[in-house]
Parts: structure tokens; C-alpha cells; sequence
């Protein structure tokens, strides 16, 4: 159990439709993270936020949106849906948001979403 | 930009066979490197990391990676395999602000 914790861990939803994915941090990290990871794609790198403020982008569309909030858990929201959406969403911490020897990364056991 | 290259889709070893997975990555600084391990229905777990120093590297369960910068490889491997160890496993690179940058990577199967 690495300690970040997402609900739901499975999700099923019509194209078109609305979600939202939550993630509970490890005690203590103030860095979140959001990966995405699809047959298509691979594992992909979407979003940083730390301390409530958004850190870095990666290929995140623009349908997609998140936030940490100021108990430091996140949410990342899901709209428009399209089938090519389905995929494993990760939810990741760490203490800090920069590079340390000793910074590591943390997954959660993943959010399974599939539009229908 | 950084990437990771795992050149091995599929690789099949005997229960107690050595193992070796390959990982080449393209990145302009020193790299941060790290394994990870996905079982079924489970998330990723972090086998082993490099940032500096010993470029030799252990983990945990038994593996250890070896950096080589002439190379540009970090290559994971066990002496022994488990049949516990049949898994994917993903190399990924750091680019600076944590944010991980995966390879595509290398489902392995365990016989026995």
C-alpha cells in the first residue's frame, strides 16, 4: 500500500458525459500528480499540482481539468467524454515537487474509467 | 525533450533464470532514472531509482540497474527470477521538476 488513495477504482460512463476522480494524498507530500495510462498511448504524464498551485502541464487535453485543494487532496475532471478516453488514470505524490535525492514518487492503485 | 526507450515488448524467462530488461533514454542533463513495477490490477510500485553517484544501483525484491552514460542505458536486473516477478515493468526519466516520462514498457512472463 504506497498510501495515495483514489476512488472510484472503477467507473463506467456514457461519450458526452461528466467525471470526476479523486485523489488523497500520502501524509505529509504536497506534490500531486496525474497520469494517464491507455493501450494507445502508454503511461503519459498530465498534470502537477503542488501546494494548491498548478506546477506543470504535460499532455493534458483541454476537456481535462484538475485541482488540489487546500487539505492537499485533487480531483481530476473528465468532460466531453470520448471512448478513446477509457484508460487507467494514476494519481501519484511526493513530499516535494522538485528534484531530490531522496523525493519519491508514490502511485495509487489507479481510477479504471470506460466510456461506453 | 526526454524519452525512454524499452525495446523489449514481451520477454518470457524459467522460474530462476537471470533477467535482464533493457531501457535506453534520450535526456540533455543528468539524468534521474528510475524502474517501475505494475502486477496486475495494481498500480506502480518503484523498484529502484538513480540520481547520482554508484552507478550501480539496488532495489528492492532483488533487482538492481546498472547506468551507463556512454550508453545511455539503465538496464534492470535479477540474478534469479520468482514466478512472483511476472509483471510489467517500466523504465521512466525524470525531467527535472519530478515529473516522470515512461517507456512503452516490457511484460514479462515466468515459467516454471
Amino acid at each position: 500500500d504506497s498510501g495515495v488513495t483514489q476512488t472510484p477504482k472503477h467507473l463506467i460512463t456514457a461519450t458526452g458525459q461528466r467525471v470526476t476522480l479523486r485523489c488523497s494524498p500520502r501524509s505529509g507530500d504536497l506534490s500531486v500528480y496525474w497520469y494517464q495510462q491507455s493501450l494507445d498511448q502508454g503511461l503519459q504524464f498530465l498534470i502537477q499540482y503542488y501546494n494548491g498551485e498548478e506546477r506543470a502541464k504535460g499532455n493534458i487535453l483541454e476537456r481535462f481539468s484538475a485541482q488540489q485543494f487546500p487539505d492537499l487532496h485533487s480531483e481530476l475532471n473528465l468532460s466531453s467524454l470520448e471512448l478513446g478516453d477509457s484508460a487507467l488514470y494514476f494519481c501519484a505524490s511526493s513530499v516535494v515537487g522538485q528534484s531530490t535525492s531522496g523525493n519519491t514518487i508514490y502511485f495509487g492503485e489507479g481510477s479504471w474509467l470506460t466510456v461506453v | 525533450a526526454q524519452s525512454v526507450t524499452q525495446p523489449d515488448i514481451h520477454i518470457t524467462v524459467s522460474e530462476g533464470a537471470s533477467l535482464e530488461l533493457r531501457c535506453n533514454y534520450s535526456y540533455g542533463a543528468t539524468p534521474y532514472l528510475f524502474w517501475y513495477v505494475q502486477s496486475p490490477g495494481q498500480g506502480l510500485q518503484l523498484l529502484l531509482k538513480y540520481f547520482s553517484g554508484d552507478t550501480l544501483v539496488q532495489g528492492i525484491k532483488g533487482f538492481e540497474a546498472e547506468f551507463k552514460r556512454s550508453q545511455s542505458s539503465f538496464n534492470l536486473r535479477k540474478p534469479s527470477v520468482h514466478w512472483s516477478d511476472a509483471a510489467e515493468y517500466f523504465c521512466a526519466v525524470e525531467d527535472g521538476a519530478n515529473n516522470l516520462f515512461f517507456g512503452t514498457g516490457t511484460r514479462l512472463t515466468v515459467i516454471p
